[in-house]
């Protein structure tokens, strides 16, 4: 079993729906969780950063974590054709030294909006 | 463009032939990442360097994978007697002072072996 589970989608949904995009984990020692987006044959780019759990906003965007449920989600609200690309989480260890930017990925979803 | 570069974005090669790539990370950058990306995957984790010390290699990285940053700049990944399981995206990622998962990946170089 991988330490980080996503499910590959393809996901398909109209210009202005609401998206939402799920992770689950298995490693309680994950502290740090991240939202990348990566266009095709692009590297992924930071979307969302959150620590700990909660709920974290930013524009149309919004990460919510649940370590109990060991549990995160990013949400996408009116969602536009440009938001299209493969929608990567990813999680790190709270430990010093050579752990930070050692991400654990999960597998991306494919995001399509049509117009 | 300030941002991460790695050369050459695709490399075809033939079963056991050596190849390498370069990455030059963001000038202020003092730690470097490699990861792996096979199609359909996510990145996994390679290699990790601060300056020219290399601290921690994954289980992925066997013999025949090399990573080196002499001086603390530039960094090359080496792939010696390719195979057609290295066939995948490799991408360099930098990271200064900033929050834990604040990296910033290169384009990738893409391997294929025939």
């Amino acid at each position: 079993q991988k330490e980080v589970e996503q499910d590959p989608g393809p996901l398909s949904v109209p210009e202005g729906a609401i998206v939402s995009l799920n992770c689950t984990y298995s490693n309680s020692a994950f502290q740090y969780f991240m939202w990348y987006r990566q266009y095709s044959r692009k590297g992924p780019e930071l979307l969302m950063y959150t620590y700990s759990s909660g709920n974290k906003e930013d524009g149309r965007f919004t990460a919510q974590v649940d370590k109990s449920s060991k549990y995160i989600s990013l949400f996408i609200r009116d969602s536009q054709p440009s938001d299209s690309a493969t929608y990567l989480c990813a999680m790190s260890a709270n430990a010093g030294g050579t752990s930070y930017g050692k991400l654990t990925f999960g597998q991306g979803t494919i995001l399509t909006v049509h117009p | 463009d300030t941002g991460v570069s790695q050369n050459p974005r695709h490399k075809i090669t033939k079963r056991g032939q050596n190849v390498t790539f370069r990455c030059d990370p963001i000038s202020e950058h003092n730690r470097l990442y490699w990861y792996r990306q096979t199609l359909g995957q996510g990145p996994e984790f390679l290699t990790y360097f601060q300056n020219e010390a290399q601290l921690e290699k994954s289980r992925l990285l066997s013999d025949r994978f090399s990573a080196e940053r002499p001086k603390g700049s530039f960094s090359t990944l080496e792939i010696q007697r390719t195979e057609q399981g290295d066939s995948a995206m490799y991408l360099c990622a930098s990271r200064g002072g900033g929050t834990i998962g604040e990296l910033f990946f290169g384009e990738g170089s893409r391997l294929t072996v025939l």
